[in-house]
């Protein structure tokens, strides 16, 4: 079965410092990725995806991700944080043709200002 | 569009009674998930249906649990007895079924069982 794995738990930024959160998935096939944010007392989000095409994705607030074939990876990264982005932020797969997610245990992010 | 809608937000029970959560998807969804939330596994998938009928429940933890879809526009989770291990937020989602499409997630129902 296919896992991911977000190895930053929790990460602690000052505003305007970069920010890249792991992801690693192991599925030999091909996958749909995607990034989803949680912020305080509310639901899920969609930050942004990739099914095919150019394996940089340009998603909302400014966050991007860039998917790598050869590491099973698909980094989420921002130039430049705000104290708004504090949020817990998870990485999801799906195989190609398959509807259900399989989520990393998710990286909660602290913006200090 | 309201998005997904699930009822009620909070629900607070005491072990052995049962349990009934509740979702309206997205009008037009065919998929809907449900998924739980806990602070030592995570999300997880629990089940979930296409055009009402349930395609993989694998991630049901056991008998206790059970789920129904009866039309397109509401599905409930069900436990019984509730225990006090399932205390967690529990997630609807839905999504419009073509290829490699986004799953919108409700606003979750937290669950204590006491």
């Amino acid at each position: 079965a296919q896992s991911v794995s977000q190895h930053n738990h929790h990460v602690i930024l000052s505003e305007a410092a970069s920010l890249e959160l792991g992801c690693n998935y192991s599925y030999g096939g091909t996958v749909n990725l995607f990034w989803y944010v949680q912020y305080p007392g509310q639901h899920l989000q969609l930050l942004l995806k990739y099914f095919s095409g150019d394996p940089l994705v340009k998603g909302i607030k400014g966050f991007e991700a860039e998917f790598i074939k050869s590491k099973f990876s698909f980094n989420l990264r921002k130039p430049s944080v705000q104290w708004s982005d504090t949020a817990e932020y998870f990485c999801a797969v799906n195989p190609a043709g398959r509807r259900a997610l399989t989520f990393g245990s998710g990286t909660r992010l602290q913006v200090q200002p | 569009d309201a998005g997904v809608i699930q009822s009620p937000r909070h629900e607070v029970t005491e072990m052995g009674q049962e349990v009934t959560l509740r979702c309206k998807p997205i009008s037009g969804h065919d998929y809907l998930f449900w998924y739980r939330q806990t602070m030592m596994r995570g999300l997880e998938l629990l089940i979930y249906f296409n055009n009402n009928v349930p395609i993989d429940d694998s991630g049901m933890p056991e008998d206790r649990f059970s789920a129904k879809m009866p039309n397109a526009s509401f599905s409930t989770l069900k436990i019984q007895p509730s225990e006090p291990r399932d205390s967690a937020v529990y997630f609807c989602a839905s999504s419009l079924g073509f290829a490699a499409d986004t799953q919108y997630f409700g606003p979750g129902t937290r669950l204590t069982v006491l």
